[in-house]
């Protein structure tokens, strides 16, 4: 059964701090990783995703993620965060399981950054 | 371009009871995929539409059946309603079978009382 661990639960970060948000997933076949973000009041967005090719991933709003396949994580990285980045983040991992695919998400990490 | 529609917004339900949630997939999609999302936890798959059929499943007793109908909208049917069903229901939408790109809709509130 796949499953995903994001360490931290509430992160704190003061802006033009930097961030880094892990994210380690259990499974043993292909995965395609995904970073979603929840504005506060908003529906999950794409943050950025990671399919093939480059582990190194840049999505939207200057967030990038790095797959190190060795060690089963997909961290997010930003480095320099602002007052809006202010959101709950959930890294997903989706596996073709058969012949349909299946998602499993963490349970979330909330940033709060201050002015 | 339409995104993913959601409907109703709210729902108060009391226990036992029977309730149907409706999703439209963005413009372009044919497989919906359901999710229940507790307060401060992640989403949790409940099963995935392709093609009128229920492709895969998750860890959600039979009182959870789903359809889909030929133009890809689908319903999330919840019988004998727990209090713990409390959450928010989301819908996502992708193209094709696989483990593509989801997209979500702004869910669905339902409480049980």
């Amino acid at each position: 059964a796949q499953s995903v661990s994001q360490h931290n639960h509430h992160v704190i970060l003061s802006e033009a701090a930097s961030l880094e948000l892990g994210c380690n997933y259990s499974y043993g076949g292909t995965v395609n990783l995904f970073w979603y973000v929840q504005y506060p009041g908003q529906h999950l967005q794409l943050l950025l995703k990671y399919f093939s090719g480059d582990p190194l991933v840049k999505g939207i709003k200057g967030f990038e993620a790095e797959f190190i396949k060795s060690k089963f994580s997909f961290n997010l990285r930003k480095p320099s965060v602002q007052w809006s980045d202010t959101a709950e983040y959930f890294c997903a991992v989706n596996a073709l399981i058969g012949n349909a695919g299946k998602s499993t998400f963490g349970d979330g990490t909330t940033l709060t950054v201050k002015p | 371009d339409a995104g993913v529609t959601q409907s109703p917004t709210h729902l108060i339900k009391t226990r036992g009871q029977q309730v149907t949630l409706r999703c439209s997939p963005k413009s372009g999609h044919d497989t919906v995929s359901w999710y229940q999302q507790a307060l401060g936890q992640g989403p949790q798959f409940i099963f995935q539409y392709y093609e009128e059929e229920e492709r895969q499943r998750g860890n959600f007793p039979d009182r959870f059946s789903g359809h889909q109908f030929p133009n890809y909208s689908s319903e999330l049917n919840v019988n004998a309603l727990l209090l713990g069903d409390s959450a928010l229901y989301l819908c996502a939408s992708s193209s094709g079978v696989g483990a593509d790109t989801q997209y979500f809709g702004p869910g669905t509130r339902l409480t049980v009382l």
